[in-house]
């Protein structure tokens, strides 16, 4: 089955450090791939998308490339925040109409 | 405009107690969903509609768990005879449609004593 595979937290960084948080994924189709975000207190939120390989999805300065080849959405962010902690979960959509399929997420804390 | 709204947020009950958990999608969505978010389980799966119906129940993990959506908008969660392991975050998101970005609310904290 579908499967999303993601690295285990927590991450400390200070800030305007770069994060890169590893998503790797087993899909029978070709998925649409996300990545959400859930800030403390508060409910998830979707923080970018790629549909098809190759596509680059991008939000809040954070980015994430759809990679085929490897079956990886990594998410990358060249310099975080203090406001960028939060939990961020990697999923995936089948297209053949499945819900999503999460990560266990992955804890990242920022220090000033 | 007005988001997933979820009730209760917070629901704390006493083990064999029944317990029921609402969600009100986003108007105009026609699929909605359940998740539910334990402690070390990541977010877990349980059921969505699209419109009244519900085409995939395999993610409910026992038959203590029950849902319904009528009039193709709110939508309740029951859960009978509830024990500790429910004790989780359940979630409900809508969608436009099955395949567009799911939209979440805030969550229904649930404690079972």
């Amino acid at each position: 089955g579908n499967s999303v595979t993601q690295m285990e937290g927590p991450v400390t960084l200070s800030e305007e450090a770069f994060l890169t948080i590893n998503c790797t994924y087993t899909a029978t189709g070709y998925p649409s791939l996300f990545w959400y975000v859930q800030y403390p207190g508060e409910g998830l939120q979707l923080l970018l998308k790629a549909t098809k390989a190759d596509d680059k999805g991008s939000n809040k300065g954070f980015e994430a490339t759809y990679r085929k080849e490897t079956t990886s959405f990594h998410l990358e962010k060249g310099s975080v925040q203090v406001s960028d902690s939060a939990v961020y979960f990697c999923a995936l959509s089948d297209k053949g109409n499945t819900p999503l399929v999460f990560g266990k997420g992955t804890r990242l804390s920022v220090i000033a | 405009g007005a988001g997933v709204s979820q009730s209760p947020s917070n629901k704390v009950t006493e083990k064999g107690k029944d317990v029921e958990l609402r969600c009100d999608p986003i108007s105009g969505h026609t699929a909605l969903y359940w998740y539910r978010q334990s402690l070390g389980q990541g977010l877990e799966f349980l059921i969505y509609f699209q419109g009244n119906s519900a085409p995939d129940k395999s993610g409910l993990p026992s038959d203590r768990f029950s849902a319904e959506r009528t009039g193709g908008s709110v939508s309740t969660l029951t859960i009978q005879r509830t024990q500790q392991e429910d004790s989780a975050v359940y979630l409900c998101a809508s969608s436009l449609d099955f395949n567009q970005p799911q939209h979440f609310g805030d969550g229904t904290r649930l404690s079972i004593l």
